[in-house]
């Protein structure tokens, strides 16, 4: 099977520069996260979509922060304008909740350096 | 108090040793539990999943202790390979979202 899958796995911009990133979840799965990963820190959640809707985006900073999920599959999370401390690795993750098990399972991560 | 507390370490132990981390949370309300490994600059992959009194695989053994609102990963007979960060996660009831603690750090030596 497949894992989750993230493009690209490398990013450097300039800050205030705009960078988007890819996710293709893992078949099935209807639940996506995106993960703001700081060195040294655990993953923070920044967005959970069930399916194309967003379950919860309290922890994303809107200002310059998006992400969507069209067609239920893939997803795009976006930065404009990053700042300095955006820089982080973003991991996209993703489950298929039976009851009340859910198990994550994480793509490889796009590691961002904003300059 | 932080939802999801670990100590940073390192812990450096001799291979073949037995190793025990805690990891404590604040949300009494948990539900499911889950130790994450992860390896330098790699993703965090699922090591153990809890979701009533502890689990087992193989030299692995997790056990959560809800009246004291905190799970331990025991590890027995550590391998160079165990050489890693450990995360722990939770997530409340009726949600799936994971909080994550910061990760404890191991090191096997030879």
């Amino acid at each position: 099977e497949a894992g989750v899958a993230q493009s690209p796995r490398y990013k450097i911009i300039e800050k205030r520069q705009s960078v988007a990133f890819w996710c293709n979840p893992i078949s099935g799965h209807a639940t996506l996260y995106w993960y703001q990963q700081i060195l040294g820190q655990g993953p923070k959640l920044l967005i959970q979509f069930q399916n194309n809707g967003v379950v919860d985006d309290s922890q994303l900073p809107k200002d310059r922060f998006s992400a969507e999920r069209l067609k239920g599959v893939d997803s795009t999370l976006k930065i404009q304008p990053a700042k300095l401390e955006d820089s982080a690795v973003y991991l996209c993750a993703s489950s298929a909740e039976q009851g009340y098990v859910s198990e994550q399972y994480f793509g490889p991560g796009t590691r961002l350096t904003v300059t | 108090r932080k939802e999801v507390e670990q100590d940073p370490g390192p812990f450096n132990v001799p291979e073949g040793a037995t190793v025990a981390f805690n990891c404590t949370y604040s949300n009494s309300a948990s539900q499911s539990f889950f130790w994450y490994r992860q390896d330098c600059r790699k993703e965090p992959k699922l090591l153990m999943s809890v979701y009533s009194s502890g689990n087992e695989d193989g030299r692995f053994t997790a056990q959560l202790n809800r009246a004291s609102q905190y799970i331990s990963l025991l590890i027995r007979d550590s391998k160079l390979s165990d050489s890693a960060t450990y995360l722990c996660a939770n997530s409340g009831a009726g949600s799936y979202q994971l909080t994550f603690g910061k990760g404890t750090k191991l090191s096997v030596i030879p």
